[in-house]
């Protein structure tokens, strides 16, 4: 059983069309929760942390959100220059490992 | 921003044959540095955790005595793939985390490398 899972696995949207993706979790213990941007060819590069329900960052044109179960990353007025794939890890209490969800692959056309 | 860097970021080779990959933390001294393997299409897999001065931990189903790791300083490690094969071909990526920074349980993210295998 997948520990995290994002969904969509693809999203299309419209240069100034605003979204969600979602990122499920089942582990327990949550030590932290991350999310990253992924270029093709490119490593991860960092965008948020989150570590307790309830909690919210911001950055630019996204929003990341966490609940006890999931984490929302909010996308408003999308540019081009926003298309990636999108992912999301967790950290376990006691541990340093990150573990990766499959990603959102965002395209965002003008 | 904390800056990772790898060496190569690409690399061709004949099957059989034995290839290095280094990761070096450019201005901050890491701790801990992780390697993943990330197959087309599919999530980041963490092949093996490395602390300075000592042995590697793998993962589960990851070779060590073909996945070769040495973290033999605060700014670099180096994977060493050993008699490389076709399936062996994919993109590596390493990460580095220290506890020394504002930013608790942070890992940067190297630019990666892709390994081809003939």
């Amino acid at each position: 059983e997948d520990q995290v899972t994002q969904s969509p696995e693809a999203l299309r949207l419209q240069e100034g069309e605003s979204s969600s993706l979602n990122c499920s979790y089942t582990v327990s213990g949550l030590r932290g929760l991350f999310w990253y941007r992924q270029d093709p060819g490119k490593g991860p590069e960092f965008l948020f942390t989150l570590y307790s329900a309830g909690e919210e960052k911001e950055k630019e044109r996204l929003k990341a959100t966490l609940t006890k179960k999931e984490s929302f990353l909010h996308i408003t007025a999308p540019k081009p220059e926003d298309s990636a794939t999108y992912l999301c890890a967790v950290q376990e209490g006691g541990s340093e490992k990150l573990v990766f969800g499959k990603g959102t692959k965002l395209t965002v056309n003008p | 921003g904390a800056v990772v860097s790898q060496h190569p970021s690409r690399v061709i080779c004949k099957s059989g044959t034995s290839v290095k990959i280094e990761c070096r933390s450019l201005d901050f001294q890491a701790t801990t540095m992780f390697w993943y393997r990330q197959f087309p299409k599919q999530s980041l897999m963490l092949m093996a955790t490395s602390n300075e001065g000592s042995k590697a931990t793998y993962e589960q189903g990851v070779e060590k005595d073909k996945f070769l790791i040495n973290h033999a300083s605060l700014t670099l490690s180096t994977l060493t793939v050993t008699s490389a094969h076709p399936e062996d071909s994919s993109f590596y990526i390493c990460s580095a985390a220290t506890s020394g920074t504002s930013v608790y349980n942070e890992q940067f993210f190297g630019p990666g490398t892709r390994l081809t295998v003939l």
